[in-house]
This record gives C-alpha cells, structure tokens and sequence, in this order.
C-alpha cells in the first residue's frame, strides 16, 4: 500500500525547545491531517491542510502544505512537558480514497 | 458530547476464541473506520464502511469481519482469535465534504487487546 514516511522517528528535547518533523511520499496528496496521540488514548486532530502551499496554526503549532504535495511539515514552538507524545501525519491521496498514516514521530521533553 | 465509544477498553483471550469489539459514534457521520496500530507500524485500515448498508476491506482485514449495524454503530469481529491479532484497535468516522473528499477521522481511544 501507500507509504507515508516521517522523520524523525524519535526526538528528545529540552523544554523550551522548537521541534520540527515532517512526512514525505512518493505520490502527491490532497489533503494532509497532523494527529498526537497520548499514552492511552486515541489520536487527536491536531491540524488539516486541504491546499499546496497552505501553511496553519494551531497555538504553538504550525504545519504546512509542501508546495510539491508529496510532504508536510509540523513545527512546535518553545516545547512544554505536555507536548509529549506521537505525532502523526495522514493523507488523502486523491477524492474518494481513504487516508493512509505515517509510522509516528515519539516527542520526549526532557524537564 | 461523546464522540467516538469504543467497548470495551481492554481484553484478553485465547487462541481461538472470538470476540466483537463495539464502536458507536454521535457525530451524525456517514463513514466509519476500523484501524490497528502495532509499535512502529501507524495506523492500518482493516475495514471502513462509507456509509449506512456499506462495508469495504482496508488494508489488513484477512481475520476479521465487520458490521455496520445502524448509521451509529460499526462492530469489528474476531471470529478465531490469534496471537497476530494482539493490538490495540481503534474506531474512527468521517463525514464526506464534498464530492469524495473526507473531514477528518475522529477516533475512540482504542481497545487494547492481547491473545494468548
């Protein structure tokens, strides 16, 4: 199947930090959707991004749309503790087609 | 508002037992979504229901059957459960924008499940 890939696949930083991560392909997407999931729990929508180019905020979190459409990026600013957890990315290779995941990006914020 | 109720949250069984892992969603959404998510390996379909009276295979869904019982509720089947199968299993809808593009997927907080 289609294979999202994310980079880095762990991280640890200092708190305070900015972080950045991003999910490639191979083929070109539509949309591109950021998840976290916490220790437990199911992913939460963290951002979606529906055009090339497009970049969004979410607080201290700012993806954006690759102008190529076959990457996005997930930056976070001056990291907290609660930033913990797996980032994941999502896309939608075409209409009509389900979203296919990244393996994950595991964030620890070292104190 | 709920959202997306997985049932139950944790389970453990045996070689060959079966199970049905229970998902309703009170969001109005015509899509529903079974996933896994093993360690280093994100989220694989197992099987999606695009709307009411629709069910369709995903990515992995050699073991398992579904059930779209009403617009509310999507049930995952094991019919002879095996230790492959140990996973944690999550439940996910969307709702259709436009023409063939999807909201995004709105998860439960997943059913943990380990066979022995």
């Amino acid at each position: 199947g289609q294979q999202l890939n994310q980079s880095p696949q762990s991280m640890f930083i200092q708190e305070g930090e900015d972080v950045s991560m991003n999910c490639t392909s191979s083929s070109i997407f539509n949309t591109w959707l950021w998840y976290k999931q916490d220790p437990g729990e199911g992913p939460v929508l963290l951002i979606a991004l529906y055009k090339a180019g497009e970049l969004t905020s979410n607080g201290r979190l700012t993806a954006q749309f690759g102008i190529t459409r076959k990457d996005s990026f997930l930056n976070i600013s001056a990291s907290i503790p609660s930033d913990v957890g797996i980032y994941f990315c999502a896309g939608q290779l075409a209409r009509g087609q389900n979203f296919v995941f990244g393996p994950g990006t595991r964030l620890s914020v070292l104190p | 508002n709920a959202g997306v109720t997985q049932t139950p949250k944790f389970q453990v069984l045996k070689t060959g037992q079966s199970m049905t892992l229970q998902c309703a969603q009170d969001m109005n959404h015509n899509s529903m979504y079974w996933y896994r998510q093993d360690p280093g390996m994100g989220l694989r379909l197992i099987y999606y229901s695009a709307s009411e009276g629709t069910t369709d295979k995903g990515e992995v869904p050699n073991g398992y059957n579904v059930s779209r019982l009403n617009k509310r509720e999507f049930s995952l089947r094991l019919e002879s459960a095996a230790p492959s199968q140990t996973s944690v299993y999550f439940c996910a809808s969307s709702e259709q924008i436009t023409r063939g593009a999807l909201s995004p997927l709105h998860f439960g907080n997943g059913t943990r499940l380990t066979v022995t």
